[in-house]
Order: structure tokens, then sequence, then C-alpha cells
């Protein structure tokens, strides 16, 4: 009973580097969305996908990308790592649009 | 999308009641959510409203929905140390097909 798997859980990257947010989920949803939350702060929507081969952009699309070739994966790519992107990323399933989603565990990025 | 607002903070004695408060600004919100987040962890779906109710209850857990103010509140009766957490009210449009979050309340249960 995975539910929604993100690695890894940490990670310190400097500037200009470039680095992928894995995330895998075992419940056949076609959902997936990824959010970034800044300390303090609430979740805002980076990208989402309906299902595999559809993505489309969130509030804060810049400076990432995702691709959905499977149900199951859905990563997401820093491709210019900047110090703004210093945030705690999760990733979350859902059956359908009016379903809660499942969250995976986060993942805390440093960008120095 | 829709904006949700939540106040802060929220202080609370061990066995008290807490109500969480959230506003939202579309009223087309087809579904309301609460999720609560412990320190370290992802988010956890607490419980949910249609928009065609006014109250729903769930154990220790009540949501009332005010569709004429947008407001939307969670109770949690007696509540416990465990309880302390950041908890989150989302909201989705009809035919919308993501969740906007508030801000989130850090309730803090004091023994």
């Amino acid at each position: 009973n995975a539910g929604v798997t993100q690695t890894p859980k940490f990670r310190i990257l400097k500037i200009g580097q470039s680095m992928t947010l894995q995330c895998t989920q075992d419940m056949n949803h076609n959902y997936m969305y990824w959010y970034r939350q800044d300390p303090g702060m609430g979740l805002k929507l980076i990208y989402y996908s309906v299902g595999a081969g559809i993505t489309d952009k969130g509030e804060v699309p810049n400076g990432y990308n995702v691709s959905r070739s499977t149900t199951e994966d859905f990563p997401l790519r820093l491709e210019l790592a900047a110090p703004s992107q210093t945030s705690v990323y999760f990733c979350a399933s859902s059956p359908g649009p009016n379903y809660g989603y499942t969250f995976g565990s986060g993942t805390r990025l440093t960008v120095v | 999308g829709e904006d949700v607002e939540q106040s802060l903070f929220l202080s609370v004695r061990e066995g008290d009641s807490s109500v969480i408060n959230c506003t939202y600004t579309d009223s087309s919100s087809t579904y309301l959510y609460w999720y609560k987040q412990e320190p370290g962890a992802g988010l956890q779906l607490l419980t949910y409203i249609f928009s065609n109710m006014d109250m729903k209850q769930d154990q220790r857990l009540t949501v009332l929905l005010n569709k004429k103010d947008k407001h939307l509140s969670l109770r949690i009766a007696d509540t416990q140390t465990g309880d302390s957490a950041i908890y989150f009210c989302a909201g989705i449009k009809a035919a919308g097909n993501k969740l906007t979050f508030g801000g989130g309340t850090r309730v803090l249960v004091k023994p």
C-alpha cells in the first residue's frame, strides 16, 4: 500500500544545476499534481496532469518542466536551479477532479 | 481560479473545542476540503463537504458551510495534543480539475 512515493526526500543543489524530482503512485489515479510549499505559506500549483500524455501549467510553472509518459509516474524537472526554487515540493494524485488528493511525503529542496 | 483565505494561527487548550475558519471567493465551488499537515509530512485529507450541504459530522470533526457568506469552518471537539498541526482548506469549482488551497492555519494545542 505505497500510495504516492516521492524521491529524494532531501536535496541540496547549487545554482544552475539540474535535477528531477520523482513521483510515482500505485493507485491507478489519472490525475496527478505538483505543488510547492514555501516556509509558512500555503501550496502553489506548479503543473498537473489529467492522464498519461497530458500536462498543463498551474500557477507557478516557470523554471519547471514535467512529463507524463505513464499513469504511474509524474516527474518534475528543474533545469537551472535558482535560490527562489528553495521549497518543499509535494506530489499528489486523485482518481478524478472531485475526489480528495493523496499526497506524497514531500521533497525538501535547498538551492545554494 | 478562486481565492481561499484562512487565519494564520489558533491556540487552544487540550480538551476544548477548536474552530478553524476559511473564506472563499468563488460561489461555484462544488467541493470544499479540509486537510491536515503534521510537521515534516505531506497533507492528509480529513474531510470534505459538498456545496449542497450545510453541515457534515465525522466523529470529532464537524464541518459547517455558509454558502451565502462563502464561509467554511472546521470544528474539532475535545482537542488533543495530536491535533497540533497545520490545517488547510481547499476548494474546487464545478468542471474544474484542480484544488486551490488556503494558506493554512497553524493549530497549537496546549496541555
